[in-house]
Formats: structure tokens, C-alpha cells, sequence
């Protein structure tokens, strides 16, 4: 079946860098969206792509929908405590038999110690 | 509040159980998915309903059914409950059956088979 490989899997921030993480398909996409969850809550939208090499900002969110249609990618800009939380990729295909959101395993937002 | 209602938020049962979840969809919404989050695999899609009738089908065992109701709320049936059931499971909604947009996904309702 389709796999979105995201990654890093993990990282660790320090206030105000900037993060960039980016997810990768062995298929075509015609939808890229980003989500946040928080501990303990559900995923929440933060950035829609529809349309290859589109560049979407929300905030000092900032994602791309990669000329390929099979990669995308979010950066985070002068980053903050509250961006702690895992990030998930996830693509949507209505050519295949499956034409559901097919979720990244998530990068897993830390802050330094 | 994301206006998909997810209940119950926890539960604890024992393996060879059953048990219901429930899901409320977000008003106006027809189509209600459902995804399993367990630590080393991700959001899982399992099943999608539109408007009462079963859409789409993901990787949902056969111990696990579900259905939508004609006030379009729905429920996710697991069966004979294995330890490796375990794990967060998402109720998300969206307008239509093939929606370009995002879905809005519930809090959860984590379930522990012990």
C-alpha cells in the first residue's frame, strides 16, 4: 500500500531556531496536509496543499507541496515552547482504491534540555 | 473544542472483551473516518462512513466492525480483545464523501486491554 516516509522522527528544539522536517511517497499525491497533535488530544490542521509546488504559510508555519506531487515538506520559524508536539504529514490520492488521508508516523517536536 | 465528540476518553478491559466507541461527528458533517494511533505505527486508517453507508475500508481487522447511524453519529465495535489492541483511536469527520480538505479529528478515546 502507499507509505509516507516523514522525517527526522524526532528532533529537539531551542527557542527560536527554525525546524524543518519533510515527508517523502513512493506514490503521487494530489493533497499534502500538515497536522499537530498535543499530548493527549487529536490531530489538528495546520496546513492544506493542493496543488504541486504550491508554497502555504499559516504563521511562522511555512509548507510546500514538492514539484514531484511525491514529497513535502514544513518549516517552523523562530520556534517557540508551545511548538513542542508531534507533526504529521499525510497525502491523499483519489486515483487509488484508497482515497483517505495516508498519515506520516509523525516528527516528534522536543525542547533541549 | 474541535466538535467531533469522542467518547468514552478512556477504557480499560480485559483481553476477550468487547467493547463500543462512539463518535459525533461535527455538525454538517457526513463522512466519519476511524484511525488507530498505537506507539510504532502511526495514524492507522481503518474504516470511513458517508452518510450512513461504508465508504471506504482501511486495515481493520475482522474482529472490528462499525457503523453510522441515521443522526450520522458513529460506533466502532472491537471484538475478542488482544493485548495489542491497545492503543488511542480517532474519530475524524468531514463535510463529503470526497472531500479536497482536511478532516477534524476528536480528542481519542484511549482503549487498554489488559
Amino acid at each position: 500500500g502507499q507509505q509516507l516516509n516523514q522525517s527526522p522522527q524526532s528532533m529537539f528544539i531551542q527557542e527560536g531556531e527554525d525546524v524543518s522536517m519533510n515527508c517523502t511517497s513512493s506514490s503521487i499525491f494530489n493533497t499534502w496536509l500538515w497536522y499537530k497533535q498535543d499530548p493527549g488530544e487529536g490531530p489538528v490542521l495546520l496546513i492544506a496543499l493542493y496543488k504541486a509546488g504550491e508554497l502555504t504559510s499559516n504563521g511562522r508555519l511555512t509548507a510546500q507541496f514538492g514539484i514531484t506531487r511525491k514529497d513535502s515538506f514544513l518549516n517552523i520559524s523562530a520556534s517557540i515552547p508551545s511548538d513542542v508536539g508531534i507533526y504529521f504529514c499525510a497525502g491523499r490520492n483519489y486515483g487509488g482504491s484508497q482515497g483517505n488521508l495516508i498519515f506520516g508516523k509523525g516528527t516528534k517536536l522536543s525542547v533541549k534540555p | 473544542d474541535s466538535g467531533v465528540t469522542q467518547t468514552p476518553k478512556h477504557l480499560i478491559t480485559a483481553t476477550g472483551q468487547r467493547v463500543t466507541l462512539r463518535c459525533s461527528p461535527r455538525s454538517g458533517d457526513l463522512s466519519v473516518y476511524w484511525y488507530q494511533q498505537s506507539l510504532d505505527q502511526g495514524l492507522q486508517f481503518l474504516i470511513q462512513y458517508y452518510n450512513g453507508e461504508e465508504r471506504a475500508k482501511g486495515n481493520i481487522l475482522e474482529r472490528f466492525s462499525a457503523q453510522q447511524f441515521p443522526d450520522l453519529h458513529s460506533e466502532l465495535n472491537l471484538s475478542s480483545l488482544e493485548l495489542g489492541d491497545s492503543a488511542l483511536y480517532f474519530c475524524a469527520s468531514s463535510g463529503g464523501d470526497r472531500d479536497n480538505y482536511g478532516y477534524t479529528f476528536g480528542s481519542g478515546t484511549r482503549l487498554t486491554v489488559v
